[in-house]
């Protein structure tokens, strides 16, 4: 395994631009997790894929945001119009569906100013 | 929904200490997972405990399902156990995890 691969590492932005951020699972890794995680709190969820189905969302995912998993393999997170508090981490995970183990990658720091 | 505390939220440690960190959460859960967020960002999965005891290394964690608490010991710390730990559980496996807000550590030489 190579564990699960997110870019960039870091993402500077202006206020109102669009912003987009990929991940890439573990090989065979059928459920993908996005999270966001601002300063001094634990992650909190954004959404999940099974395959390529988006199968939850959280009331965090306001309409500015957009996730996908086309070909079930690697998923893009899309921010439209960043506002200043988008600002944060925003974290990848992928499981094998069955698996108790969820793993993380090293997650993308957005900072919009 | 399901809620996760952790306490201390902060703790400082001389190297070669041992410390306990304590996850309570609020509902019954299939999973619990602890994780270990390096300065860098990253979460390294600890343990996967959802009840029971495990060990590996310096490192044990005990889950005590009935009384919605886990507990993690590190022993004998050193400088690079430094970190935010997390507790993170889940009602049903494959659901997103909750996490907790996590105990900051900081192992000083």
């Amino acid at each position: 395994d190579t564990g699960v691969s997110q870019d960039p590492r870091h993402k500077i932005t202006k206020r109102g631009q669009n912003v987009t951020f990929r991940c890439d699972p573990i090989s065979e890794h059928n459920r993908l997790y996005w999270y966001r995680q601002t300063l001094g709190q634990g992650p909190e969820f954004l959404t999940y894929f099974q395959n390529e189905a988006q199968l939850e969302k959280s009331r965090l995912l306001s309409d500015r945001f957009s996730a996908e998993r086309p070909k079930g393999s690697f998923s893009t997170l899309e921010i439209q119009r960043t506002e200043q508090g988008d600002s944060a981490m925003y974290l990848c995970a992928s499981r094998r569906q069955g698996s108790t183990e969820a793993f993380f990658g090293q997650g993308t720091r957005l900072t919009v100013v | 929904g399901i809620q996760v505390e952790q306490s201390p939220p902060d703790l400082i440690l001389q190297e070669g200490a041992n410390s306990t960190l304590r996850c309570n959460f609020s509902d019954s859960v299939n999973n619990l997972q602890w994780f270990h967020q390096n300065p860098w960002g990253q979460l390294i999965n600890l343990f996967y405990i959802p009840s029971g005891t495990k060990q590996n290394g310096r490192l044990s964690a005990t889950t005590v399902a009935t009384e919605r608490y886990s507990l993690l010991y590190i022993s004998s710390s050193q400088t690079t156990d430094s970190g935010v730990y997390f507790c993170a559980v889940e009602r049903n496996y494959g659901q997103n995890f909750v996490f907790g807000p996590g105990t900051r550590l900081s192992v000083l030489p």
